[in-house]
């Protein structure tokens, strides 16, 4: 157990749907990440919170968001589903940006 | 743009010969550069990280260089074992590095396979 913590670890949906994965950083650590992980592209950085804060956005689609609670949870929002919107979501988290402690993933499919 | 690349997308190795993996970027001159690995199925784990200023870096079997001229680094599992077989991935900052919080770019990995 990292003590990062996803959930949930496997979501199969529909095209055109909306899902919400979550994420609990390790106790202690302000900030999180989101990044996906498909086949052919290889870990992709999403979005960053810091303490709640939007700190930095990647590549990104409009479709998706994503928040951070006040509890530093963080949860992240992909709408319109596509086929090709399937992949792993990894959340990680960090103290000090020295090293990113990454919880185990959820795998989305959309079919 | 910041490009990281790790140019062999497949290693295999003879179980206790040394596994050495290579990380090139362009483009940019990192502060820092981190080692992570993942297994089939799960989120990647921090493995080292080797600032600028440090030529090598070593935990237990594990080395990493960094040659800020070549832009490359390099990563080596000395005696290695079956159980290092899994994909290893180089990752960088990108943009201003304050040691704190920055997001980091990952290169594409390489999958080490350890053959008994």
């Amino acid at each position: 157990d990292s003590g990062v913590t996803q959930t949930p670890k496997h979501l199969i949906t529909a095209t055109g749907q909306r899902v919400t994965l979550r994420c609990s950083p390790r106790s202690g650590d302000l900030s999180v990440y989101w990044y996906q992980q498909s086949l052919d592209q290889g870990l992709q950085f999403l979005i960053q919170y810091y303490n709640g804060e939007e700190r930095a956005k990647g590549n990104i689609l409009e479709r998706f968001s994503a928040q951070q609670f006040p509890d530093l949870h963080s949860e992240l929002n992909l709408s319109s589903l596509e086929l090709g919107d399937s992949a792993l979501y990894f959340c990680a988290s960090s103290v000090s940006g020295l090293g990113y402690t990454f919880g185990s993933g959820t795998r989305l499919t959309v079919v | 743009s910041q490009k990281i690349e790790q140019n062999s997308e497949a290693l295999n190795i003879q179980e206790g010969k040394t596994a050495t993996l290579t990380c090139n970027y362009t483009n940019y001159s990192p502060a820092y550069l981190q080692w992570y690995r993942q297994d089939p199925g799960r989120g990647p784990v921090f493995l080292l990280l080797i600032r600028e200023n440090e030529k090598e870096k070593r935990k237990e079997r594990l080395k990493v260089t960094f040659d800020t001229t070549l832009k490359q680094s390099l990563f080596h599992i000395t005696a290695s074992q079956p159980a290092d077989s899994a994909t290893y991935l180089c990752a960088h900052p990108r943009g201003t590095t304050n040691f704190g919080n920055e997001k980091l770019t990952f290169g594409t990995g390489t999958r080490l396979t350890i053959i008994p």
